[in-house]
């Protein structure tokens, strides 16, 4: 039973450049995060998705990250330029939410970013 | 504004030990309790779950829930050296789909 998918696993790239980190949820779950991961600021929620359809952006740092996710099986974020300050380990974690609130998350193995 | 906090560590126990971790969170509209267990350059691990007061038992580990007091904890016991990571503790609250996580607990397991 394949869990969270993500790719790419490592990305380098220069600043300016345009990123997309790519996730595939478990089949038949219905909602999908995006975090990010740094050593100063622990886990964050960037932005999460609840049957295709962004729930809260709130944690989405500026206008230069935008996610979607056109269908129950694959979400993209993107972050156009990067910058420096974008290097993180970004995580896709998914769950199956349903009445009762009993949300077990699962994570994908992430995506190391470093933008130079 | 929703919290969950948890003491950062290094927590250190010798090998056999039982490991202690806490966690205490803000609103007490609460209802669902998780443990994440990540070692370093890996992603989060759910290892427990617990959604109504008392224990929970899992293998070496058992999960504690009080809702009065707004705590959850985790046991680890015999402890071993492939136990030495971070652990996040993870609430849910009701009528929202995410969970809010803590800044983990470094643990170090001594052979």
């Amino acid at each position: 039973d394949a869990g969270v998918i993500q790719s790419p696993r490592h990305e380098v790239t220069e600043m300016g450049q345009e990123v997309t980190l790519r996730c595939k949820p478990i089949s038949g779950h219905n909602s999908l995060f995006w975090y990010r991961q740094t050593m100063m600021r622990g886990l964050e929620l960037l932005i999460y998705f609840n049957n295709n359809v962004p729930i809260d952006d709130s944690g989405m740092p500026e206008d230069r990250f935008s996610a979607k996710m056109p269908n129950a099986s694959f979400s993209t974020l993107k972050i156009q330029p990067s910058e420096p300050r974008d290097s993180a380990v970004y995580f896709c974690a998914s769950s199956f939410a349903a009445s009762g609130g009993m949300y077990e998350q699962y994570f994908g193995p992430g995506t190391r970013l470093t933008v130079t | 504004q929703k919290e969950v906090e948890q003491n950062s560590g290094p927590l250190s126990v010798p090998e056999g030990a039982i490991a202690s971790l806490n966690c205490t969170y803000s609103d007490r509209v609460s209802q669902s309790f998780f443990w994440y267990r990540q070692y370093s350059g890996k992603s989060p691990e759910l290892i427990m779950s617990i959604y109504s007061n008392g224990d929970k038992e899992d293998g070496r580990f058992t999960a504690q829930l009080n809702k009065a007091s707004q705590y959850v904890s985790l046991l680890i016991r015999d402890s071993q050296p492939s136990d030495s990571a971070t652990y996040l503790c993870a609430v849910g609250y009701s009528g929202a789909n995410n969970l809010f996580f803590g800044t983990g607990t470094r643990l170090t397991v001594i052979p």
